[in-house]
């Protein structure tokens, strides 16, 4: 168990809809990224935060794509009239600032767009 | 363009088998190098990792990877494979200054009893 936890695990909704995950680090995770991964892929870049800034976007990540970590803590993704295209798993990963840069990953969110 | 290319997309093994599973990567500066591995319907676990020292690293479950630096290869290796080893196995570069993991596509490992 890495103690990353994210909700909800499985999320189906309707094109056009928005949705929003929350992933949810231990205390010590100072750094917090996103990823995203397709069936038969690796996982993809998304974002990443060090405390609460967020410091790096991929260019995958549309307008309608939008990352927060208010706290420097618990982190929320929130997709905005979503898409086919938009379903994955979107996994979260926490770390520590260190020579190691060890990243430890929740069990994802699985996005159905239908 | 950071890259990382995974050589086997799959992989069918005996038990008592030995494995390799071959990683290269394309990345000019100093990198972190990583293999996760995925069971059925769990989450990604780190198996080992590479930052420094000894280019031979030792993982979780019996597994071990070697690092050349010469020719940007990080693979994979176990000398005896069990049934419970059935995964996908990915190999990952941290690089740059945030530390983002760049992924090859995975390798989808069975182990028949």
């Amino acid at each position: 168990d890495t103690g990353v936890s994210q909700n909800p695990r499985h999320k189906i909704t309707k094109r056009g809809q928005n949705v929003t995950f929350r992933c949810d680090p231990i205390s010590e995770h100072n750094r917090l990224y996103w990823y995203r991964q397709t069936l038969g892929q690796g996982p993809e870049f998304l974002t990443y935060f060090q405390n609460e800034a967020q410091l790096e976007k991929s260019r995958l990540l549309s307008d309608r794509f939008s990352a927060e970590r208010p706290k420097g803590s618990f982190s929320t993704l929130e997709i905005q009239r979503t898409e086919q295209g938009d379903s994955a798993m979107y996994l979260c990963a926490g770390g520590r600032i260190s020579s190691t840069d060890t990243q430890y990953f929740g069990p994802g969110t699985r996005l159905t767009v239908l | 363009a950071q890259s990382v290319s995974q050589h086997n997309h799959h992989v069918i093994l005996s038990e008592a088998a030995s494995l390799e599973l071959g990683c290269n990567y394309s990345y000019g500066g100093t990198v972190n190098l990583f293999w996760y591995v995925q069971y059925p319907g769990q989450h990604l676990q780190l198996l080992l990792k590479y930052f420094s020292g000894d280019p031979l690293v030792k993982g979780i479950k019996g597994f071990e990877a070697e690092f050349i630096k010469s020719k940007f290869s990080f693979n994979l290796r176990k000398p005896s494979v069990q049934w419970s080893d059935t995964a996908e196995y990915f190999c990952a570069v941290g690089a740059g200054n945030n530390r983002k993991l760049i992924w090859g596509l995975g390798t989808s490992l069975a182990v028949n009893p």
